[in-house]
C-alpha cells in the first residue's frame, strides 16, 4: 500500500531564503507525482507536474525533482515571499490514476 | 487548460438531511471522476472512484450507502451525502482525469472544493 510522508510538516522562513521541502513514498511504481499548493479553507492548485521518466520540472521559481528509486521527490522554492505561505502537498499517482496525498507541509514566509 | 468545477461551494445542512455535491468537467470530458475529502488541517483521502456509466469503486472504510455517487455523463459526477450527521461535516473535492485529449497524461484536473458543515 502507497504511503507518502513530507518532511517537515511545518515550516517558517524569513523572506528571502531558499528552501526544500521534502516527499517520500514507499512504492516506487508511479506514474506521476505532483505539487500542489493550498490556501486556507481553499481547494488545491497545482504547481508541478513530474511524469515517471522525468527527474525534475521547473516553473518560475520553483523546482521539483523525482527520484523514484528511492522514492523520494523535493520542491525547492528560491526567495521565498510571503505569499508562498500556504500548505504544500506531494501527491503520488498510480496505474489506477488514483493520488495518495502526503501529509502535508504548512509553510510560513515571514516578511 | 482543463477546469472542473463543483457546487455548490459551500453548504450548511441540518442532521438527518441529505445534501448533492457537484462536480463538471467544464472544457474536456471525463470517462473518471475522484471524490476526495478532508478533514481540518489534514490531506486529502481518496473515497471512491466515479466511473461514467458504471458503479463506484470505494475505498476501504467508506460507506457506499452513505456516499452515494452517480457518473451519469462523461462531464458530471455526484456526491450525495445521505443522512448526514456533523461528523461528516468536511471539505469535500473531486478531481477529473481527462480522456481522449492528446498528449493526455494522467493528469488529473482538481476541483476547489465544497465545503460541507452538518449542524
Amino acid at each position: 500500500k502507497q504511503e507518502v510522508t513530507q518532511i517537515p510538516a511545518a515550516l517558517s522562513v524569513p523572506e528571502g531564503e531558499n528552501l526544500v521541502l521534502n516527499c517520500s513514498f514507499t512504492d516506487s511504481a508511479i506514474y506521476n507525482l505532483q505539487w500542489f499548493r493550498q490556501d486556507p479553507g481553499k481547494g488545491l492548485t497545482s504547481l508541478l507536474l513530474i511524469q515517471s521518466s522525468q527527474r525534475e520540472q521547473t516553473s518560475g521559481r520553483l523546482n521539483a525533482s523525482l527520484d523514484k528509486s528511492s522514492g523520494r521527490s523535493t520542491l525547492y522554492i528560491a526567495a521565498s515571499q510571503p505569499g508562498d505561505s500556504a500548505t504544500y502537498l506531494c501527491a503520488v499517482s498510480s496505474g489506477t490514476y488514483k493520488y495518495i496525498f502526503g501529509t502535508g507541509t504548512r509553510l510560513k514566509v515571514l516578511a | 487548460g482543463a477546469v472542473v468545477s463543483q457546487h455548490p461551494s459551500w453548504v450548511i445542512c441540518k442532521s438527518g438531511t441529505s445534501v448533492k455535491i457537484e462536480c463538471r468537467s467544464l472544457d474536456f470530458q471525463a470517462t473518471t471522476m475522484f471524490w476526495y475529502r478532508q478533514f481540518p488541517k489534514q490531506s486529502l483521502m481518496l473515497m471512491a472512484t466515479s466511473n461514467e456509466g458504471s458503479k463506484a469503486t470505494y475505498e476501504q472504510g467508506v460507506e457506499k450507502d452513505k456516499f452515494l455517487i452517480n457518473h451519469a455523463s462523461l462531464t458530471l459526477s455526484t456526491l450525495t451525502v445521505t443522512s448526514a450527521h456533523p461528523e461528516d461535516s468536511s471539505f469535500y473535492i473531486c478531481s477529473a482525469k481527462s480522456s481522449g485529449l492528446a498528449g493526455d497524461s494522467y493528469e488529473q484536473y482538481f476541483g476547489p472544493g465544497t465545503r460541507l458543515t452538518v449542524t
